[in-house]
């Protein structure tokens, strides 16, 4: 089956400094992946979704200064959540739909864990 | 426009315990329902779906109906194990404009053997 893999699985950085998590669909070619945040025993929001050679759409409330999104090619996302505080320890999760296969099924990283010092 | 809303947990069941998590949506159109797992330490899983009215989504035990009228889709397992412990998401996507999926708050099950 299609698989989406997420780098790193965990990372803590000091306030200040920038993180990139990538995102890669290994069997299939995404045009469309999307990026949530999920706190706490809580459930995932819909930070932004990104497509293949476009600019990212993002939801409302979410800083796009903040949390850069490139989609460069057909197999890699990158979110880079830049001048990283405390406040946005998260964990960040990035999916990926198969064009082939749109509507019926949403593929998930692993998802990364960030922790700002 | 969609939501989801699905019943609080934490949700405790002893072993063989017959298992509903409540989901009901609004949606314009005819979305797609699905039902994500995720166990500790792990990403989401899609557990089961289904794709029009009527459908039955069923996979490892779980099973869930796609029902129009009552715009709901709960899932149930007729006896769950203590490998069943997780969070599980009910979720839709829409079948017109973006494409997004909109996920539930999740409900976690605990399952005590």
């Amino acid at each position: 089956g299609a698989v989406v893999s997420q780098h790193p699985s965990w990372v803590i950085c000091k306030s200040g400094t920038s993180v990139k998590i990538e995102c890669r669909s290994l069997d299939f070619q995404a045009t469309t992946m999307f990026w949530y945040r999920q706190f706490p025993k809580q459930s995932l929001m819909l930070m932004a979704t990104s497509n293949e050679g476009s600019k990212a759409t993002y939801e409302q409330g979410v800083e796009k200064d903040k949390f850069l999104i490139n989609h460069a090619s057909l197999t890699l996302s990158t979110l880079t959540v830049t001048s990283a505080h405390p406040e946005d320890s998260s964990f960040y999760i990035c999916s990926a739909t198969d064009p082939d296969r749109m509507f019926e099924k949403l593929f998930f990283g692993s998802g990364t864990q960030l922790s700002v010092l | 426009g969609n939501s989801v809303t699905q019943m609080e947990g934490p949700v405790t069941l002893s072993e063989e315990a017959f298992l509903t998590i409540n989901c009901t949506y609004t949606a314009t159109g005819y979305p797609s329902l699905f039902w994500y797992v995720q166990y500790p330490g792990e990403g989401l899983q899609l557990l089961l779906k289904a794709t029009k009215a009527d459908d039955k989504g069923s996979n490892k035990g779980f099973e869930a109906t796609y029902r129009k009228e009552t715009t709901s889709f709960h899932l149930e397992k007729g006896s769950v194990q203590v490998s069943d412990s997780a969070v599980y998401f009910c979720a839709l996507s829409g079948r017109s404009g973006t494409y997004k999926y909109i996920f539930g708050t999740g409900t976690r099950l605990k399952v005590l053997a």
